[in-house]
């Protein structure tokens, strides 16, 4: 299966920081890369699709980069409601799709 | 507004088949423009994909649980349901019912259920 390794696991972060978050895939995925966001006992949210593609609705602070085996997930300007755990996803080697272990983002 | 909901017991005891419905609303399950799976996350931990299936009846499951799993679709109820055999502890978790697209941007997890937790335990 392909591996997928986020970092940090957790990160500490003030109100309006930018906050970057890094997925590393074991081998070449191409774009096929998802970012999600969770809050505390909610379903998961997609963000981001296809490595940089805002989902509709999604705040524009939002956005991901990244092609083949490293991508990046950025916050432009952290806001309360952003404190979440975020996950990245791909799906290039069917039906073998991975999630990573994810990032629990707190405010500092 | 497309809304996935989750139902099924929420306990199982160990060795039994844990089985979940999906009920979608403000959508057909018959496009041929979605898929619908099953996700599901342990207790403090990540998610797993555990499976998906078309309209048609068309399925891909995770490799290392295809022995155990199998997805259905009922068109006539717009539901589709998850069975899970054999279960054990490890299989305690809450799980989520998705829709993504079945062509290109395939597997984006779009749609999510709010989710149900089921807790394996004799």
């Amino acid at each position: 299966d392909i591996q997928m390794t986020q970092s940090p696991s957790s990160l500490s972060a003030s109100v309006g920081d930018r906050v970057t978050i890094t997925c590393q895939a074991s081998q070449d995925i191409s774009n096929y890369l998802n970012w999600y966001q969770q809050k505390p006992g909610k379903a998961p949210k997609l963000l981001i699709y296809d490595a940089s593609n805002l989902e509709t609705g999604v705040p524009s602070r939002f956005s991901g980069s990244g092609s083949g085996t490293d991508f990046t997930f950025t916050i432009s300007s952290l806001q309360p409601e952003d404190i979440a755990t975020y996950y990245c996803q791909q799906y290039d080697n069917l039906p073998r799709i991975t999630f990573g272990q994810g990032t629990r983002l707190e405010i500092k | 507004q497309l809304q996935l909901q989750e139902s099924g017991p929420g306990l199982v005891k160990p060795s039994e088949t844990l089985s979940l419905t999906c009920t979608v609303s403000g959508g057909s399950i018959s496009s041929s423009s979605y898929y619908w799976g099953w996700i599901r996350q342990p207790p403090g931990k990540g998610l797993e994909w555990i499976g998906s299936i078309s309209y048609s009846g068309s399925t891909y499951y995770k490799p290392s649980l295809k022995s155990r799993v199998s997805i259905s679709v009922d068109t006539s109820r717009n539901q589709f349901s998850l069975k899970l055999s054999s279960v054990t502890a490890a299989d305690t978790a809450v799980y989520y019912c998705v829709r993504h697209f079945s062509s290109s941007s395939w597997f984006v997890f779009q749609r999510w259920g709010q989710g149900t937790l089921v807790t394996v335990s004799s």
